[in-house]
């Protein structure tokens, strides 16, 4: 199984600022991905990271807001970009490894996520 | 649209009691189904998948869920609740792109243990 680390686990920002998230997970993935779960709601679907190349965002996201990184196929950064009180959530990222052909034999992994609270 | 519903947002249930969890799901395709736990402080962690075969699926820490496609739910269960199991549950469903990571999860019931 993959382990994956993010950093920060939680921080406190002020309005009109930036963060930075990084995921590192210690094997080589498939697919690495982004989620939000804003207060009392579900996990959403922020965007897929693609190695190499521009994310692929869910509706609802775009890329001036979620810039996201891939350099490589053990590594990929989030950024909040231009924050507000409305960005306060949990980030989460996570990774697929996929062992054969099929989704079927596909293991997905979660890390504990980013505590972001925007002031 | 695609949608995952828990309707409980919170159950209490006492030490040895059963649990059943409810989720059901609106998808267009055939889905990959799944229930994830979240205790304070983890990541989310499998407790089981339902892909095709057997509509019973059996997971990790004595869960089961059930398939039933005419109602569109995969309900978690356990025979006998332990302590240990207080946390949140999160349902989902997933499959576009052929990849589990594309996942439509639920608002989660949060299930408290009474001892």
């Amino acid at each position: 199984s993959a382990v994956i680390s993010q950093k920060p686990s939680r921080d406190i920002c002020q309005r009109g600022t930036s963060l930075t998230i990084q995921c590192q997970v210690d094997s080589q993935v498939t697919m690495m991905f982004w989620y939000r779960q804003q207060p009392g709601q579900s996990l959403t679907l922020i965007a897929t990271a693609n190695q190499g190349s521009e994310a692929t965002y869910e509706s609802g996201f775009v890329i001036d807001k979620f810039p996201i990184s891939r350099p490589n196929l053990t590594f990929s950064t989030l950024t909040v970009s231009n924050m507000s009180p409305e960005d306060s959530s949990i980030y989460l990222c996570s990774a697929s490894a996929r062992t054969g052909r099929y989704a079927t034999n596909e293991k997905l992994f979660f890390g504990s996520g980013t505590q972001l609270s925007v002031l | 649209a695609q949608s995952v519903t828990q309707p409980d947002i919170h159950i209490t249930v006492s030490e040895g009691a059963s649990l059943e969890l409810r989720c059901n799901y609106s998808y267009g395709a055939t889905p990959y189904l799944f229930w994830y736990v979240q205790s304070p402080g983890q990541g989310l962690q499998l407790l089981l998948k339902y892909f095709s075969g057997d509509t019973l699926v059996q997971g990790i820490k004595g869960f089961e869920a059930e398939f039933k496609r005419s109602q569109s739910s995969f309900n978690l269960r356990k025979p006998s609740v332990h302590w240990s199991d207080a946390a949140e549950y999160f349902c989902a469903v997933g499959g576009k792109g052929g990849s589990q990571g594309n996942l439509i999860f639920g608002k989660g019931t949060k299930l408290s243990v009474k001892p």
